[in-house]
């Protein structure tokens, strides 16, 4: 069965602070892409980004960098330099590709604060 | 171009009644998913439907019921409601039913309480 477990609830970190956030996941595929999404106060979700099981190349965009690692079912994101902005919920989420059905399964998310 | 439109944004309803929210994908958009999130967790997935076929269901009861229409717009009904289903009802489109290869593109949600 698939799972996603974000085990960091709450973090809290000064502004230019960096931050991790870290997400564990399991399924029995060995075709699945993982996601990131970002969801601040006004509920929408926001993707951040997509990775698919065969590319474990780590991934920079700007301020945000996210290192995958198949050995140990692990996706996580750095915030380098945080900002006040990037206060928000953020959801890891697991999509499997068995069939043409591919609901997402989100962690329970971890809720950012950054304190100016 | 129009994201993911949902709607009503806001909707308070008593035990019992019924509910019907709507959302509209993005143009071209085929797929469309339908999430609960109950505050402080993250979405749990409802309905998927594609070209009008429902393609997936998770762990809800009878109550829940959906369907797509032709211009791939979608309703999700909520039956005989109860406190319970008090949450954000997040909808979700894609380009295909297979998500992993394209991704999705939320909507804001449409929050409900059940006083």
């Amino acid at each position: 069965a698939q799972k996603v477990t974000q085990a960091q609830t709450e973090i809290s970190v000064v502004e230019k602070e960096d931050v991790t956030l870290d997400c564990v996941y399991e399924t029995r595929d060995t075709t699945y892409y993982l996601f990131w999404y970002k969801q601040p106060p006004s509920g929408e979700l926001v993707f951040l980004i997509r990775r698919n099981s065969f590319d474990e190349q780590n991934e920079i965009s700007g301020r945000y960098s996210w290192n995958f690692q198949k050995s140990t079912s692990s996706f996580n994101f750095t915030i380098t330099a945080s900002q006040v902005v990037d206060s928000a919920v953020y959801f890891c989420a697991l999509s499997e590709t068995h069939s043409g059905n591919t609901p997402l399964v989100f962690g329970k998310g971890t809720r950012l604060s950054v304190i100016a | 171009d129009a994201g993911v439109t949902q709607s009503p944004t806001h909707l308070i309803k008593t035990r019992g009644q019924h509910v019907t929210l709507r959302c509209s994908p993005i143009s071209g958009h085929k797929s469309v998913s339908w999430y609960q999130q109950v505050l402080g967790q993250g979405p749990q997935f409802i309905f998927q439907y594609y070209e009008k076929e429902e393609r997936g269901r998770g762990n809800f009861p009878d109550r829940f019921s959906a369907r797509q229409f032709p211009n791939y717009s979608s309703e999700l009904n909520v039956n005989a409601l109860l406190l319970g289903d008090s949450a954000l009802y997040l909808c979700a489109s894609s380009l295909r039913d297979r998500e992993g290869n394209y991704g999705y593109t939320f909507g804001s949600g449409t929050r409900l309480t059940v006083v």
